[in-house]
């Protein structure tokens, strides 16, 4: 069935450090991947996405990269800070009507100042 | 934040009972999915409503059951709740067409099943 696994389930590191979180998906019918973080008692909040048809894609600190041959992509932080700390799950989806989301597991990530 | 919202933001219940969930879409989103999030783990689709019509499902019993209004408001409805029935649900709404999926994420309801 359909699946994404998510590594690694934690990750700590130091402010200003690089994070990177990485996910395959099994639905190779899958064209939509987005990443959502998720602070203690509160809603994902989506903070980056990208199509099957972009190899990667920036915004300010956050970058996602896709790799469809391989069915993986990955999420980049560059210079991390004690407010990136959260837990952040990636999915997969097949998009446009009835396009469930299908998460991975969840990255807890702690930065230390 | 988005213009998601769901009521309640706490509930609960003991088992055998029946539960009602509510959720009001962004401005313009015709799309509502459902979600349920057990501790520590990643949402798992319940269902999506498109234009007033179940549009997807997973992998839940038919005693989880919704409905979506009008004006793209959904309801979740579970009967004969069960103790592994505990979690989060999210919703979460989109405009519901081509590469215009993104989905928006309300602020969950706590449900506890004693």
């Amino acid at each position: 069935g359909e699946n994404v696994e998510q590594h690694p389930s934690t990750l700590s590191v130091q402010e200003g450090d690089s994070a990177v979180i990485k996910c395959t998906y099994s639905d190779s019918a899958s064209n939509y991947f987005p990443w959502y973080k998720q602070e203690l008692g509160k809603r994902p909040q989506l903070i980056i996405d990208i199509r099957s048809n972009v190899g990667e894609k920036k915004d300010q600190r956050i970058a996602v990269t896709l790799n469809k041959t391989a069915k993986h992509f990955s999420l980049h932080i560059t210079e991390t800070q004690p407010e990136d700390s959260a837990v952040y799950f990636c999915a997969a989806s097949r998009g446009n009507q009835g396009g469930k989301l299908i998460f991975g597991q969840g990255t807890e990530l702690s930065v230390k100042p | 934040e988005t213009g998601v919202t769901q009521s309640p933001t706490h509930l609960i219940k003991t088992r055998g009972q029946q539960v009602t969930l509510r959720c009001s879409s962004q401005s313009g989103h015709n799309t509502v999915s459902w979600y349920q999030q057990a501790l520590g783990q990643g949402p798992q689709f319940i269902f999506q409503y498109y234009r007033e019509e179940e549009n997807g499902r997973g992998n839940f019993p038919p005693r989880f059951s919704g409905l979506q209004f009008p004006n793209y408001s959904s309801e979740l409805n579970v009967n004969a709740l069960e103790l592994d029935d505990s979690a989060l649900y999210l919703c979460a709404s989109s405009l519901g067409g081509l590469n215009t999926d993104t989905q928006y994420f309300g602020p969950g309801t706590r449900l506890t099943v004693l």
